[in-house]
Formats: structure tokens, sequence, C-alpha cells
């Protein structure tokens, strides 16, 4: 089965630093990957997902991309500040009927003003 | 659209009872799917819902978990026998069809087991 590995496990920046997060996937069948945030007391929320076809997605702030050959993908926040201090998850998917979504195991931002 | 809602939010027990949880996805999503997340950990798979057929089970789900959907609404998640083990956020999602596997996911039932 796919199985998914992040890091690093903690990050610490500067506000208006930048912030990397990457991970690699075992399964070369997955072709969705999203990247999930986490609140204290909450949820996952979605905060940005990419598709196997497609090598770069950005939205403002966060960017994720994706090296199918090597098989690993990276998350980008850029401008980082307070509020994004959470635990991000990254997560693998094949994209079949009958799979289910994998995760990593999260990566801890902080951000100090 | 309120989200994804579970109940209880927190739940402490004694070893060897037996505990239910309930969750109400999304009015529109027919997929649901329950998670289980200890600290520092990221959510780990349990089982999915594509309406009321459950379609796959992790083998983290033990004999003594089980989980329904009767009307493809809202769902339960059951532990009988409770063991300290099973002290977890239990999270759930709900996702579109097939092909959108965008997971949208509760504020989860946080479980002691005493």
């Amino acid at each position: 089965g796919e199985n998914v590995e992040q890091h690093p496990s903690t990050l610490s920046v500067q506000e208006g630093d930048s912030a990397v997060i990457k991970c690699t996937y075992s399964d070369s069948a997955s072709n969705y990957f999203p990247w999930y945030k986490q609140e204290l007391g909450k949820g996952p929320q979605l905060i940005i997902d990419i598709r196997s076809n497609v090598g770069e997605k950005k939205d403002q702030r966060i960017a994720v991309t994706l090296n199918k050959t090597a098989k690993h993908f990276s998350l980008h926040i850029t401008e980082t500040q307070p509020e994004d201090s959470a635990v991000y998850f990254c997560a693998a998917h094949r994209g079949q009927a009958g799979t289910a979504l994998i995760f990593g195991k999260g990566t801890t931002l902080s951000v100090s003003s | 659209d309120t989200g994804v809602s579970q109940n209880p939010r927190h739940k402490i027990t004694k070893r060897g009872q037996n505990v239910t949880f309930r969750c109400d996805p999304i009015s529109e999503h027919n997929r649901l799917y329950w998670y289980r997340q200890t600290l520092g950990q990221g959510p780990e798979f349990l089982t999915y819902f594509q309406n009321e057929a459950q379609l796959e089970k992790s083998r983290l789900l033990s004999d003594r978990f089980s989980a329904e959907r009767p009307k493809g609404s809202f769902s339960t998640l059951e532990i009988q026998r409770t063991e300290q083990g099973d002290s977890a956020m239990y999270l759930c999602a709900s996702s579109l069809s097939w092909g959108n596997e965008k997971l949208f996911f509760g504020s989860g039932t946080q479980l002691s087991v005493l």
C-alpha cells in the first residue's frame, strides 16, 4: 500500500521568511496530493492540492510542487505570518474507487514575530 | 452548509465500556470517511462509505470497531469493550463522489479511555 514520508517534523521560522515542507510517496499510481492545515482542537483543513498532470500550483502565498519521477512533492509558504503556525499534513491518493487518502505524520510550523 | 459535524466533542469512558460516536457529513456529499489520529501523528484511515455501502476497511479496524451509515446520511462509529489504546481523536470527513477526493473534516471526537 501507499506510504507517505514527511519532513521536517518541526520547523521554526521568523515572520516574513519562507517555509518549505517536503513529502515522498511510494505508490507510483498515486495521482492526487493535497495539503492540510490543522490548528489546535480542530480537524484538518484543505489548503491546496495538486494532481499528477500538473507540476506546480499557486494560491497567493502558498504553492505546491510535484516531481512524479522522484515521487516527491513540496509545500512552499512565502512571507510567513504568525497565523500560519499550525500542523501541516501532506497526503496521497490513487484516485481510484476503493482506495483511501493516506497522510504523512505532519510538520509543526512555528512562525515567530 | 454547516460543514461536517461530530458528536460528542469529548468522551471519557472506563476500560471495557462501549462508546458510540456520530458524524453528520455535508449534505450533498455521498462519501463518508472515518480516521483516527493520535498525538503527533497524521490521520490514519479506518473505513469509508459510498452512500450506505461500506467499501473499504483498514486492518486497523479490529472486530471491536463497527461503523454504519444506514440511510446514506449520518454515520456512527461504535467501539466495544474499549481499551486504553483506543484513546485518540476520531475524525470524520466527507467528500463528493468518486473522482473528487477533496475531503472536508469535522472537528473530531476526542476519546479518553481510563
